[in-house]
């Protein structure tokens, strides 16, 4: 089992609300990303990390953002949750070194639903 | 356009018996390909990862292969498991980019009956 965790499992929430998804890791990886995932359909990056203060955008658009302020946090914030943003969110670490295969890891998920 | 499909998409199968899944991929320039298995509500864990030189991997009860002249890949799982259940997503990641992109498949749903 991988160790990178996420918080809240499960959160039920109502429209407009503030939320933040926290993920961290302690292996100690460079980079971290999050996917978003809907049900029998595919993982999309919506937002990844290099390192300590870099954030970039995804394939997929989100209305989250992020922040890198140190390296094994990696929270996930939604300032209005609408109902269109649930869906679950995973998170995932990598060893910035080409010998790893750029293997990442992921946490176990937030199923959020927004009400 | 860099793309993974994935076949079927949801199998059933009994218990003990054997099951192979379908993965092809466009990905260019290929660097690995890795199957994931998603057990419901959880997060992938890796199975295998097999690089463009390797056309087999075992790890257990799970056998990868890899035909990267044909850009395909199968899962053959041996002697399935209730516990088998879950989702098996085949994910190929390309060498043009310094993230390490990864490409996922939609998954194949497999459960197993007793």
């Amino acid at each position: 089992e991988a160790d990178i965790y996420q918080t809240p499992r499960y959160l039920v929430i109502g429209t407009g609300k503030k939320i933040t998804l926290e993920c961290s890791q302690t292996m100690g990886h460079d980079k971290m990303y999050w996917y978003q995932q809907d049900p029998g359909m595919e993982l999309h990056l919506i937002h990844y990390s290099y390192g300590v203060n870099s954030t970039e955008k995804g394939d997929l658009s989100s209305e989250s953002t992020v922040s890198r302020i140190r390296t094994e946090h990696f929270p996930l914030t939604l300032e209005s949750a609408r109902p269109s943003h649930t869906s679950q969110y995973l998170c995932a670490s990598s060893a910035d070194s080409s010998g790893s295969y750029n293997e990442q890891f992921f946490g176990p998920g937030t199923r959020l639903t927004v009400l | 356009k860099n793309q993974v499909e994935q076949s079927p998409q949801s199998l059933i199968i009994l218990e003990g018996k054997n099951c192979t899944l379908q993965c092809n991929y466009t990905v260019s320039p290929f660097s690995n390909l890795r199957w994931y298995k998603q057990d419901t509500g959880r997060g992938p864990v890796s199975l295998t990862i097999m690089t463009f030189s390797e056309n087999t991997k075992s790890n257990g009860r799970y056998t990868a292969t890899l035909d990267a002249d044909t850009k395909q890949s199968s899962l053959h799982i041996t002697a399935s498991q209730l516990s088998d259940s879950a989702s098996y997503i085949c994910v190929v990641s390309d060498r043009g980019s310094t993230l390490g992109r990864l490409y996922f498949g939609r998954g194949t749903q497999l459960t197993v009956w007793p």
